[in-house]
């Protein structure tokens, strides 16, 4: 257990309007991610952050924004939501210790949003 | 690109073996990610290769060939529960190495 927890779990929007997705994390990780997982495309990455206030864009951040201002929270905006972002979405840390060579990624449970 | 490719789908009987393969192109490659992720879950750490070889863990085992781009899961004695999505996932070496590229996934179907 990586110690992930994702707020909210499911949320039901309309078009238009601002939505933000929390990933919280209890262990000090570096580097967080954002993914979306949608059928016949696996997970993608949307954004991640290497550091409080240090985010870089991933292979689908149009119309997603994120913001870190302390190492625990992750959050991730969609400004305007379109049908097109409903999705779910999964945050992850990477467990970047020295006793761990791998960098592997953990996950959250995971947000099931959908955008009416 | 960095594509990935695994099957789509595969199916297989309760207490065989099957074989679940992930190709990759070779290009700035470090090491493969397995996932398990079982319907409406999270996806769940399997394994790791960096290495050529077998890597096994219980039922489970997982296979690399650096010079072929190519990897198998391999799962022995299916159980019902082993139904499930498998993902494969890249992890590139240099500036790419914080990031993993996923495959689709193969969802299998372990069936009495």
């Amino acid at each position: 257990d990586a110690g992930i927890t994702q707020s909210p779990r499911h949320k039901v929007t309309e078009t238009g309007t601002p939505v933000t997705l929390r990933c919280h994390q209890t262990e000090n990780h570096r580097y967080m991610y954002w993914y979306r997982q949608d059928p016949g495309h696996g997970l993608r990455l949307i954004h991640y952050s290497y550091g409080v206030k240090d985010t870089d864009k991933g292979e689908v951040s149009d119309g997603y924004s994120v913001s870190r201002s302390k190492t625990e929270d992750f959050l991730l905006t969609l400004e305007s939501a379109t049908s097109s972002q409903t999705s779910v979405y999964f945050c992850a840390i990477r467990d970047g210790l020295a006793k761990s060579h791998t960098d592997t990624q953990y996950f959250g449970p995971g947000t099931r949003l959908t955008v009416l | 690109g960095q594509n990935i490719d695994q099957p789509t789908e595969m199916t297989a009987t309760e207490g065989a073996i099957v074989q679940i393969n992930c190709t990759y192109q070779t290009s700035g490659f470090n090491g493969l990610f397995w996932y398990q992720q079982h319907a409406g879950e999270a996806p769940t750490f399997l394994s790791y290769n960096v290495l050529d070889g077998l890597e096994e863990k219980g039922r489970f085992s997982s296979f690399l060939s650096r010079s072929k781009g190519y990897s198998y899961l391999l799962l022995k004695e299916l159980q019902m529960k082993d139904s499930a999505s498998y993902l494969c996932a890249r992890k590139d070496s240099g500036a790419g190495s914080y990031q993993l590229t996923f495959g689709k996934g193969t969802k299998l179907s372990v069936i009495p």
